[in-house]
């Protein structure tokens, strides 16, 4: 069964550091999204791209953040200069049909 | 704006007892509800969904949910619980358009006991 693919699992970085996170969407999926979720909290929208640019994104979103498919299979998320309150999981998820999202395992980002 | 509300943030039941996870939806049109599980250290898998058509919904691993429009209500049940069920179970909803975008709720996390 395909399935939505993130790298890395895991990311330490500095706070004041760029991050890039990974996802492998299932190949027929034309709809992405980011997810967060920071520990103990409920999952959050950040971001929905669609047909090469963003179709909605979340107050969380500002502009230190940035998404884009730079090969037209990897879909990623830029923190450009992260922070203490940056540390969260990320979840890519993907869609095709009219409704369901795919998540991906998610890669958990430690900011020190 | 559409929002979720999960009832109890930590339920335990007994292996072979009946399962119940409460969530109560918002929504200014009508919605899409979904229920995804994670399992430690793994990300969400689909559980089930409503989309608007039967209002009783049967997912995997023997779960199902009942979409309830005059209690905007979407409870998840099992029948008998398993201790592979152990996990957070997380409820969100989502207004369509364009965008489909989930709002989900805090999660409940299911323990099973021997």
């Amino acid at each position: 069964e395909p399935e939505v693919t993130q790298t890395p699992s895991h990311q330490v970085t500095q706070m004041g550091q760029e991050v890039i996170l990974r996802c492998v969407p299932i190949s027929n999926h034309l709809y992405f999204y980011w997810y967060r979720q920071i520990l103990g909290q409920k999952v959050e929208f950040l971001v929905s791209f669609y047909n090469n640019e963003i179709s909605e994104k979340s107050e969380i979103f500002d502009d230190q953040f940035s998404v884009e498919r730079p090969d037209g299979s990897n879909f990623t998320l830029k923190i450009r200069s992260t922070k203490l309150e940056d540390s969260a999981m990320y979840f890519c998820a993907t869609r095709v049909d009219a409704d369901t999202q795919y998540f991906g395992p998610g890669t958990r980002l430690t900011v020190l | 704006a559409q929002s979720v509300t999960q009832l109890g943030s930590h339920v335990s039941v007994s292996e072979g007892a009946l399962v119940l996870l409460r969530c109560n939806y918002s929504s200014s049109v009508p919605p899409y509800l979904f229920w995804y599980v994670q399992y430690p250290n793994q990300g969400l898998q689909l559980l089930l969904k409503y989309t608007s058509a039967a209002t009783l919904v049967k997912g995997i691993n023997g779960f199902e949910a009942e979409f309830k429009k005059s209690e905007t209500s979407f409870h998840l049940t099992k029948p008998s619980a398993h201790m592979s069920d152990a996990a957070e179970y997380f409820c969100a909803v989502s207004e369509g358009g364009s965008n489909y975008k989930l709002t989900f709720g805090k999660g409940t996390l299911l323990t099973v006991n021997p």
